[in-house]
């Protein structure tokens, strides 16, 4: 089975901090995504990767970016957290026309 | 505005009742993909259609895209508190972007 692991469950940060959240699977997938997940809203694409190095903003990039320096980690930077991105995280790969596997998310809380 | 309606928002069943959750795209759908989260967890794929009027199950549960590729319904029968969590309908945009509707929640009482 395809595993999607992220690197924190729980994380607490103080606003203006630079935060990275890390994200690595282990099937050698193309494709991999950041989404973020607020109630009354879903999910909510951030930036996706769709090879090393390459990467395209999704619906809500003000705010993010994201580094994939490998094909299995993608890593989303929040460069000076605020409030406002206090959220659940959710990082996702694909392969071809298959569906997407999520990590177990990692909750922000920016204070 | 979401380009997926869910509906109901939410919702509460007594366990051993049958449930459906609709999921509604002005747009064609091209994969409509169906997934379940337990309560700050991530997602678990359940189902995923392709063609108008497909229709798959897996135990208890049944997904079924209608002929015009705009909607989508989950059906669950003889509901258990094993079913209990946020279901979710995902369609591809663009090719390769999964948007997501905003979610039902679903409690199921003992």
């Amino acid at each position: 089975d395809v595993k999607v692991t992220q690197s924190s469950r729980y994380l607490v940060k103080r606003t203006g901090e630079k935060v990275f959240l890390e994200c690595v699977q282990d099937m050698d997938h193309e494709n991999m995504f950041w989404y973020r997940q607020d109630p009354g809203l879903g999910l909510r694409l951030i930036y996706f990767s769709y090879d090393v190095k390459m990467k395209e903003k999704g619906d809500i990039p003000e705010g993010y970016s994201v580094s994939r320096e490998k094909k299995e980690r993608f890593s989303l930077i929040l460069e000076s957290a605020s409030t406002n991105q206090t959220s659940m995280y959710l990082c996702a790969s694909r392969a071809g026309a298959y569906g997407y596997t999520f990590g177990s998310g990692t909750r922000l809380t920016v204070v | 505005s979401q380009e997926l309606e869910q509906s109901p928002q939410s919702l509460i069943v007594q366990e051993g009742k049958n449930l459906t959750i609709n999921c509604t795209s002005s747009k064609t759908l091209y994969g409509l993909y169906w997934y379940k989260q337990k309560y700050g967890e991530g997602l678990i794929f359940l189902m995923m259609l392709q063609k108008g009027g497909e229709e798959k199950s897996h135990e208890k549960i049944t997904a079924k895209l209608d002929e015009k590729k705009q909607q989508s319904s989950l059906h669950i029968t003889a509901s258990q508190p094993s079913h209990a969590g946020i279901y979710l309908c995902g369609a591809l945009k663009g090719g390769n972007k999964l948007v997501f509707g905003a979610g039902t929640i679903l409690r199921v009482k003992s």
